[in-house]
């Protein structure tokens, strides 16, 4: 069983530039959570989707936005990109956000 | 708001020895814990889920405990081995439904087992 795919795996951007990040969850899971993380915040909640609703969302600005997919498959955009978003951006997923979640490799993004 | 806090933040140790990593957090209203496991650069590996009607979870040489009412989580490792090197992250999920539908994770323990 494939396991939950994240591209692109790394990403330079510069300041005020907009990105957007992909996940692929395993198949069969509707949740899928992102989360932000730093050496100095840890690892920050952003949001969860399932089929296709955000559920909850972190305290992040709102430049930090998602979708998922009806084939469950979502997508974090980051619009105006500052210093601070410089960060390793994991996605997980599972069959319902309150069972195991299964994190991808994350996406590692250096705004300069 | 939900708080976690991990102790220690850093634990070398020589192989074969057991060791105990620490987790509290501030709201005992959870719906479960995990423990994941994270190597350097890389993603999160899950290692045992507890719910929180659950008192420990097993698998392997690891054994994790909770103590709910006093907001309390243990991970015990069992004849630890080099290649158990790694940041182990503990997360707790509300149990209110709606805005509690995350993992709110702690800081970590770097352990590492020297040969």
């Amino acid at each position: 069983k494939a396991g939950v795919t994240q591209t692109p795996r790394y990403l330079i951007k510069t300041r005020g530039q907009q990105v957007t990040l992909s996940c692929s969850p395993i198949s069969g899971h509707r949740s899928v959570s992102w989360y932000q993380q730093t050496p100095g915040q840890g690892l920050q909640f952003l949001f969860e989707y399932f089929s296709e609703t955000q559920r909850n969302k972190g305290n992040f600005p709102g430049r930090f936005s998602g979708r998922q997919f009806s084939n469950s498959r979502s997508e974090m955009n980051v619009s105006t990109l500052e210093l601070g978003d410089s960060a390793l951006y994991l996605c997980a997923s599972s069959l319902r956000v309150q069972e195991t979640q299964y994190f991808g490799p994350g996406t590692r993004l250096l705004v300069l | 708001k939900q708080e976690v806090t991990q102790i220690p933040a850093a634990l070398s140790v020589p192989e074969g020895e057991n060791l105990v990593l620490n987790c509290s957090f501030t709201d005992s209203a959870i719906y479960n814990l995990q423990w994941f496991r994270q190597d350097p650069g890389k993603g999160l590996t899950s290692l045992l889920l507890i719910q929180s009607s659950q008192r420990e979870q097993t698998s392997g040489r690891l054994n994790a405990s909770l103590d709910k009412s006093s907001g309390r989580s243990t991970l015990y490792i069992a004849a630890s081995q080099p290649g158990d090197s790694a940041t182990y992250l503990c997360a707790v999920t509300g149990d209110s439904g709606g805005s509690n539908y995350k993992l709110t994770f702690g800081k970590g323990t770097l352990l590492t087992v020297n040969p």
